[in-house]
């Protein structure tokens, strides 16, 4: 059984670029879940998908948007990046709403 | 709105000892509550659920409803619990699944 994965592990953008983060769901899961955590902070969580729709979202702007594939994995897609855009980005997935497994996460700084 | 309170930032204590992690909530209904753990160097993982009423290396946690608290306990500290402890609250309805973290526990165990 092949973990939650996550690409790339680092990634250096400039304000204003766009980005694109990707996550490879566990095998048998149908949901995935978008985390965002910044230093010294818990996770807090952006969106979450469910079987290619998305179901429910956080308190973050509309240039933060996701996909998700028939295969499960997903993008999560950042448009005009801010420098309060740097944090640690995790996905989780899951077999419909059960456990959540996290992936190593994907580290974002804006310059 | 749901919110989770770890009122402890660092919490050090002796191989042997009890420890005990705090964690508060604030949520309408009747929420799903979590611990997760992240050693050095991995990724985040489950360490227990609320409604398991499991027991795992020797954590347990107990839900209060009075007193909206999911404390971790353990009675014994080991070298090897030493890490970062979050506790998350996954609502009920449209909010099941979506984790909302507290700001986390870094737990040092001395020998």
């Amino acid at each position: 059984e092949t973990g939650v994965t996550q690409s790339p592990t680092h990634l250096i953008k400039t304000r204003g670029q766009q980005v694109t983060l990707r996550c490879s769901s566990q095998s048998g899961h149908n949901t995935v879940s978008w985390y965002q955590q910044a230093l010294g902070q818990g996770p807090q969580f952006i969106f979450q998908y469910y079987r290619e729709e998305e179901n429910g979202r956080g308190n973050f702007p509309p240039r933060f948007s996701g996909l998700q594939f028939p295969n499960y994995s997903s993008e999560l897609n950042v448009n005009a990046l801010e420098l309060d855009d740097s944090a640690l980005y995790l996905c989780a997935s899951s077999s419909s709403l059960a456990t959540q497994y996290f992936g190593p996460g994907t580290r974002l700084l804006v310059l | 709105a749901q919110r989770v309170t770890q009122p402890e930032k660092l919490l050090s204590v002796f191989k042997g000892a009890p420890v005990e992690l705090k964690c508060n909530y604030s949520y309408s209904g009747s929420p799903e509550l979590f611990w997760y753990v992240q050693y050095s160097r991995q990724r985040l993982q489950l360490l227990l659920r609320h409604i398991s009423r499991e027991s795992i290396k020797g954590f347990t946690a107990d839900l209060n409803k009075g007193e909206t608290s999911f404390h971790l306990k353990k009675p014994f500290a080991q070298e090897e619990d030493s890490a970062m402890y979050y506790c998350a609250l996954s609502g009920g309805g449209t909010s099941y699944g979506k984790l909302t973290f507290g700001q986390g526990t870094i737990l040092t165990v001395h020998p």
